[in-house]
């Protein structure tokens, strides 16, 4: 089994500041990760993914991540926040050989001007 | 393409009454996913469907809820006797087989028992 911790659930951010976003994950098997995003009153969008080769995956808006096998980690960054980037976002990991994606509690990012 | 979608977008219901959740997944994806996202709780998995069948219904919190799904396609997430704690957003999900379970979610149905 899988389980995911974001170690922080909320961040505030001023507008074209970095953000950092921490994701960590248990698991005993070879695993995929994503980050999916849920703005206000919407489902959640698939934002990134790795699922082998690059340890860095980037997304068309600016995110990236990086998978770290050793630190059990996949943390998101964006260099420069917009205000619409605020949002929930969440980390979830799956085994390979599953089906069932396991998430995180969830990272509220609020942006401000 | 069409996406995923969820009927209602929201249901206000009396406690002990019966709710039914509908969820159309992309066309020609055979697994189906149902979770729960209730507030301070994250999402949780409730039950999963490959076709017709159900083979992990682990999730689900009590025999108060059950799932169907007909001909491969939509599905109904019914809750009986509906509980306070029932409320919650319920959050569909669907996919392919073998495309390395990156799922595709619905806007979802916000549930709210009085």
């Amino acid at each position: 089994a899988q389980s995911v911790t974001q170690l922080d659930s909320q961040v505030p951010v001023f507008e074209e500041a970095p953000v950092e976003l921490r994701c960590n994950y248990s698991s005993s098997v070879s695993v995929y990760l994503f980050w999916y995003v849920q703005y206000p009153n919407q489902g959640l969008q698939l934002l990134l993914k790795y699922l082998s080769g690059s340890t860095l995956v980037e997304s068309i808006n600016g995110f990236e991540a990086e998978f770290n096998k050793s630190q059990t980690s996949f943390h998101l960054r964006k260099p420069s926040v917009h205000i619409s980037d605020t949002a929930e976002y969440f980390c979830a990991v799956s085994g390979s050989n599953d089906y069932k994606l396991s998430f995180g509690a969830g990272t509220t990012v609020t942006v401000r001007a | 393409g069409a996406g995923v979608s969820q009927s209602p977008s929201n249901k206000v219901t009396e406690k002990g009454k019966d709710v039914e959740l509908r969820c159309d997944p992309i066309s020609g994806h055979t697994a189906l996913y149902w979770y729960r996202q209730s507030l301070g709780q994250g999402l949780e998995f409730l039950i999963y469907f490959q076709g017709n069948s159900a083979p992990d219904k682990s999730g689900l919190p009590s025999d108060r809820f059950s799932a169907e799904r007909t001909g491969g396609s939509v599905s109904t997430l019914t809750i009986q006797r509906t509980q306070q704690e029932d409320s919650a957003v319920y959050l569909c999900a669907s996919n392919e087989r073998g495309t390395y379970n990156e799922q595709f979610f619905g806007p979802g149905t916000r549930l709210t028992v009085l």
